[in-house]
């Protein structure tokens, strides 16, 4: 079964300019998460869908960042413009969702430079 | 507010011995804990979970201990071995609550198994 996939692995772009990444979660999953990891801390939500309801964006900065996930399946995270405190891993995970203790699976990230 | 704290950033262990990663948390509605190991340039990959209803639970070397009182739990990876050196992150959630399936992260540790 595949994992999570995520794309593009690496990107560099100048500040103010756009950036979107793109993940596929696992099969079934109705859970998709969000997340940034800066260097030397753990990784920290941004984002959460259950399905295709965003239940808790909370800590998304949202005059920059947006997020949407069509049909409860695919899901992009956007930013524009990009800050160079943006420079950052960003992580998409998913789970199956629902009230039973089930582990979040991760992909392999994008790995964000904002020169 | 750090919920989840790994207050060792890093921790050195002789190979065939014991590793004993640790975590405290603050949150007493955490109902589900986690521990994902990184290896450099790839995503979190999930090593073991324990729910609020048990004390232990153990996978091949690997143990997770959960005092609830204490607000504490420790990973303890016997023997270890230089494939294990990674960060190790701690993770909780309130499955039964209504953060749902929010996963929140300690810092990490990172781990190095010596020959």
């Amino acid at each position: 079964e595949a994992g999570v996939v995520q794309s593009p692995r690496y990107k560099i772009i100048e500040k103010k300019q756009p950036v979107a990444f793109w993940c596929n979660p696992i099969s079934g999953h109705n859970t998709l998460y969000w997340y940034r990891q800066n260097l030397g801390q753990g990784p920290e939500l941004l984002i959460r869908y259950e399905n295709e309801e965003a239940v808790d964006d909370s800590q998304l900065p949202k005059d920059r960042f947006s997020a949407e996930r069509l049909k409860g399946v695919d899901s992009t995270l956007k930013i524009q413009p990009a800050e160079l405190g943006d420079s950052a891993v960003y992580l998409c995970a998913s789970r199956e969702g629902g009230a039973g203790y089930t582990e979040a699976f991760f992909g392999q990230g994008t790995r964000l430079t904002v020169v | 507010d750090q919920q989840v704290k790994q207050n060792s950033p890093s921790l050195s262990v002789q190979e065939g011995r014991i590793s004993i990663l640790n975590c405290d948390y603050t949150n007493s509605m955490f109902d589900y804990f986690l521990w994902y190991k990184k290896y450099p340039a790839e995503g979190p990959t999930f090593l073991i979970s324990i729910s609020s209803i048990k004390d232990k639970n153990e996978d091949g070397r690997f143990t997770v201990f959960l005092n609830k009182s204490a607000k504490h739990l420790s990973l303890h990876i016997v023997p270890s071995q230089p494939g294990d050196s990674a960060v190790y992150f701690c993770a909780a959630s309130a499955l039964q609550y209504n953060q749902g399936g929010k996963l929140i992260f300690g810092q990490g540790t990172e781990l190095s198994v010596k020959p």
